[in-house]
């Protein structure tokens, strides 16, 4: 059964810094893209990045709004994608989304096709 | 950057309708239109991948269709199980894009 399971949220102050984690299960987790999506209270969803895989690099691509602040990675060893959040801003309040992406084994896209439960981050004074 | 446009934003509807939501790209994509279900304090849930094909286990109400700009996510007979919020989403080599979601509410 696949499972991502997201930890690490919490309340932090502005200017501050929080990583999440996501540990994965359930499948080959080196085949696949991940990505992150977070959502604030009441809104919708917004992307916030992705890693490839390590075949392809490991290498990242991040929604202009966290470009420079957030920066995503991987450890194979132990099936866990990180999300780094620096310099965190009142705006990043949201529940932040672990997701299993491309499977670049593949080579075909289905989707965000497994999310996480959630983790919330809250940035507040 | 690519934009995805949902319409409408909230649908009002009653169960056995047929239900339309439309999603506009800014510029003429390939078929890489997702779509996505959403519950009240639930993670989203994906229906529908690569424009038309029906992730396992969603329900055949559920369809997918369009090209170009103009995509479609279809519920060809609200079921009580249907009201939740909407979202399209475009893939691409270096980004994925939500639209703003669609509200489907009792009517």
């Amino acid at each position: 059964e696949v499972q991502l399971v997201e930890s690490g949220g919490g309340l932090v102050q502005p200017g501050r810094s929080l990583r999440l984690s996501c540990k994965a299960s359930g499948f080959t987790f080196g085949n696949y893209v991940m990505t992150w999506v977070r959502q604030a209270s009441g809104k919708g969803l917004e992307w916030v990045g992705l890693i490839r895989s390590k075949a392809y690099g490991a290498t990242t691509e991040y929604a202009a709004s966290v470009k420079g602040r957030f920066t995503i990675s991987r450890d194979e060893s132990k099936n866990i994608v990180y999300l780094q959040m620096n310099s965190l801003k009142s705006e990043d309040t949201a529940v932040y989304y672990c997701t299993r992406d491309k499977d670049e084994s593949s080579g075909y896209y289905y989707g965000l096709d497994y999310w996480g439960q959630g983790a919330l981050v809250t940035v507040s004074s | 950057d690519i934009q995805m446009t949902q319409s409408p934003s909230t649908l009002s509807a009653s169960v056995g309708d047929r239900v339309t939501i439309t999603c506009r790209a800014s510029q003429s994509i390939t078929s890489w239109v997702a779509w996505y279900q959403q519950r009240p304090g639930k993670a989203p849930r994906i229906l529908i991948y690569q424009e038309s094909s029906l992730e396992s286990g969603v329900p055949s109400r559920f369809s997918g269709n369009g090209s170009g700009t103009d995509f479609t996510l279809t519920i060809s007979s609200l079921q009580a199980d249907d009201f939740a919020t909407y979202y399209c989403q475009h893939y691409n080599s270096y980004s994925r894009t939500f639209g703003q979601g669609t509200e489907v509410e009792i009517k």
